[in-house]
């Protein structure tokens, strides 16, 4: 069954650093996504993606986030100048042409700014 | 602010017995309604989703959509252990997905 695979599934980093996170989503799907949860909170949306450009973004989603497609098949986060509250799971997901709500979710990336 | 509200739990429910899991929401637009399975540590994954009014069946799983109410429920008949987990109610009415907190579900042999 097709899945959405994350890398890498831990990252530590210091405060300031550049952190790139790279998801590859389900391979006929169209519509990307990034999600957040910080440890002990509920699942929050980032920034959508659709066609090469970003669809909608959360207020979470500040200068010091991107993403990009690099090519057919990765879909990457990243995070400028890591902060200390940037600490969290980050979720990638994706979904199909014919039922664009239905989201499937990555693994995740633990993320750990020290 | 577009709120989805559950009931953190803990619930407990003996095994084989039916659980029954709550969500709220606040935004009339929204239109469809999913319901995810999280495992501690692990992402959400998904369970049910529901997009008309009623019931809507799958298995052991049954959703259950009121949108004059504004409300979602999810019923698990014959629970099994494997079926402890935190359950995410999400809703959507464009996009992005906007969860609740979640309802830590216990089951007990």
């Amino acid at each position: 069954e097709p899945e959405v695979t994350q890398t890498p599934s831990h990252q530590v980093t210091q405060m300031g650093q550049e952190v790139i996170l790279r998801c590859v989503p389900i391979s006929n799907h169209l519509y990307f996504y990034w999600y957040r949860q910080i440890l002990g909170q509920k699942v929050e949306f980032l920034v959508s993606f659709y066609n090469n450009e970003i669809s909608e973004k959360s207020e979470i989603f500040d200068d010091q986030f991107s993403v990009e497609r690099p090519d057919g098949s990765n879909f990457t986060l990243k995070i400028r100048s890591t902060k200390l509250e940037d600490s969290a799971m980050y979720f990638c997901a994706s979904s199909g042409r014919a039922s664009r709500e239905t989201q499937y979710f990555g693994p995740g990336t633990r993320l750990l700014v020290l | 602010q577009k709120e989805v509200e559950q009931n953190s739990g803990p619930l407990s429910v003996p095994e084989g017995a039916i659980a029954s899991l709550n969500c709220t929401y606040s935004d009339r637009g929204s239109q469809s309604f999913f319901w995810y399975r999280q495992y501690s540590g692990k992402s959400p994954e998904l369970i049910m989703f529901i997009y008309s009014n009623g019931d809507k069946e799958d298995g052991r799983f049954t959703a259950q959509l009121n949108k004059a109410s504004q409300y979602v429920s999810l019923l698990i008949r014959d629970s099994q252990p494997s079926d402890s987990a935190t359950y995410l109610c999400a809703v959507t009415g464009n996009e992005k997905l906007t969860f609740g907190t979640g309802t830590r579900l216990t089951i007990i042999p």
